[in-house]
């Protein structure tokens, strides 16, 4: 069944430091979310791309969709503390979602 | 509006024994969809309802199930609980179900069940 990988699983960046977290199938998506889960919350939508190559920003944060619509990537650019926590791609197959294992993110103040 | 509301928050069971986790979604939401998340495995994903019917399922054993009600409300049962079952166990609301650009799912804070 369909898979998708995300790289990598943490990461521990000083603050002001970018942060990118990668995710990538092996089968072409339809779409892909990504998530952002705070230590001790619940995952929270950040955005969806649909669109092949589409890039959208969101402040500080860069969200890309492969021209293949293979793989994605989040990029967090100059991190704050407010940026610590576990963000998730999501795809969805057959009607299925399917999360990315998640990319956990511990930024030192 | 309410968000996804999740009961009970905590809960304490022995193997063997039987849980009953409940969740409300956001109003005029009427998919809903359960996730178990545990830190070896991440975020799994158990089944989906829509109207009242299971539309899709993960690759969870028959000990899990789920159901949906006329007004939307779900509820998930884990019987003969193993140590394994402890876990957070996520619900999500969605207007729609499955696939597609409208499936943007909204997060109860979930119900942490721990298995003694």
């Amino acid at each position: 069944g369909q898979q998708v990988m995300q790289i990598p699983q943490y990461q521990h960046v000083q603050e002001g430091e970018d942060f990118t977290t990668y995710c990538n199938s092996s089968t072409t998506l339809s779409n892909i979310q990504w998530y952002k889960q705070r230590p001790g919350g619940h995952p929270v939508f950040l955005i969806q791309l649909v669109k092949s190559g589409e890039v959208k920003k969101q402040k500080r944060l860069t969200f890309q969709f492969g021209e293949a619509k293979k793989n994605s990537s989040l990029h967090i650019t100059a991190t704050q503390t407010t940026d610590v926590g576990t963000y998730f791609c999501v795809s969805s197959n057959t009607g299925k979602l399917i999360f990315g294992q998640g990319t956990t993110l511990q930024v030192k103040p | 509006k309410a968000g996804v509301t999740q009961t009970p928050r905590y809960l304490i069971k022995t193997r063997g024994q039987q849980v009953t986790l409940s969740c409300s979604p956001i109003s005029g939401h009427r998919s809903v969809s359960w996730y178990q998340q545990t830190p070896g495995q991440g975020l799994q994903f158990l089944f989906e309802y829509f109207s009242e019917t299971q539309r899709n399922k993960g690759n969870f054993p028959g000990r899990f199930s789920g159901r949906q009600f006329s007004n939307s409300r779900s509820e998930m049962n884990v019987s003969t609980l193993e140590l394994g079952d402890s876990a957070l166990y996520l619900c999500a609301s969605s207007l729609v179900a499955g696939s597609g650009g409208a499936n943007v799912l909204t997060f109860g804070a979930g119900s942490r069940l721990t298995v003694l």
